[in-house]
């Protein structure tokens, strides 16, 4: 079935580093936008970023600009988000999702991976 | 990019309808048709529930339904279940970056 699975969450210190990765199984991945989007505790959604088809069209959103890198691998069916000067601020659930044909929506969602932003 | 603007929280009984508000401006809500809609339980995953204002995607039910007028776009759920009680949060695509997500709205069954 169509399934998207978050990894790489976990405990880093501010100014550290880490790099999300999520795989896509079930379609045919290369044919499809994808994005990021996060949760903080008890917060509501927030769209991250957001990658083509071909990797060639990248947006960010402002929070995170200049400080994450969002990349994928059609050969490996894989979508990656490498965060550097990580902030407190930056603590939350961050989901892997797949834009639709249309690009005008995310039709799947992977389960999420915590990252815990902490000293 | 702001959020878009919901009311924290809305509750009706079983089998009422609701209706929750997703207010945001003519460079997002009111510029596109491009406004979708999700559920998402507690500790669960975010699912899908109306795109482009006012389709359902397979598997939805059809007590689930969207509409628009101007900067805001509204989401309809009739007959009221209990497995309705979650959170409901909009996204509409924007001039300025892909998309912005609404802040949210906590749904209670009484």
């Amino acid at each position: 079935q169509v399934q998207l699975v978050e990894s790489g969450g976990g405990l880093v210190k501010p100014g550290g580093s880490l790099r999300l990765s999520c795989a896509a199984s079930g379609f045919t991945f290369s044919d499809y936008y994808m994005s990021w989007i996060r949760q903080a505790p008890g917060k509501g959604l927030e769209w991250v970023s957001y990658i083509s088809s071909s990797g060639s069209t990248i947006y960010y959103a402002d929070s995170v600009k200049g400080r994450f890198t969002i990349s994928r691998d059609n050969a490996k069916n894989s979508l990656y988000l490498q965060m550097n000067s990580l902030r407190a601020e930056d603590t939350a659930v961050y989901y892997c999702a797949r834009v639709d044909a249309a690009r005008t929506a995310f039709d799947i969602w992977g389960q999420g991976t915590m990252v815990t932003v902490s000293s | 990019q702001s959020a878009l603007t919901q009311p924290a929280s809305v509750s009706g009984s079983p089998g009422q309808s609701i209706t929750i508000s997703c207010t945001g401006t003519s460079s997002d809500v009111g510029g596109y048709n491009y406004v979708s809609w999700y559920q998402q339980h507690p500790g669960k995953a975010p699912k899908l529930m109306i795109y482009e204002v006012s389709n359902r995607p397979s598997g939805v039910s059809n007590r689930f339904s969207g509409s628009k007028s101007g900067n805001t776009a509204s989401l309809t759920i009739s007959g009221l279940q209990a497995e309705d009680e979650a959170d409901y949060y909009c996204s509409s695509y924007t001039s300025s970056s892909p998309h912005v997500f609404g802040t949210g709205t906590k749904v209670t069954v009484l």
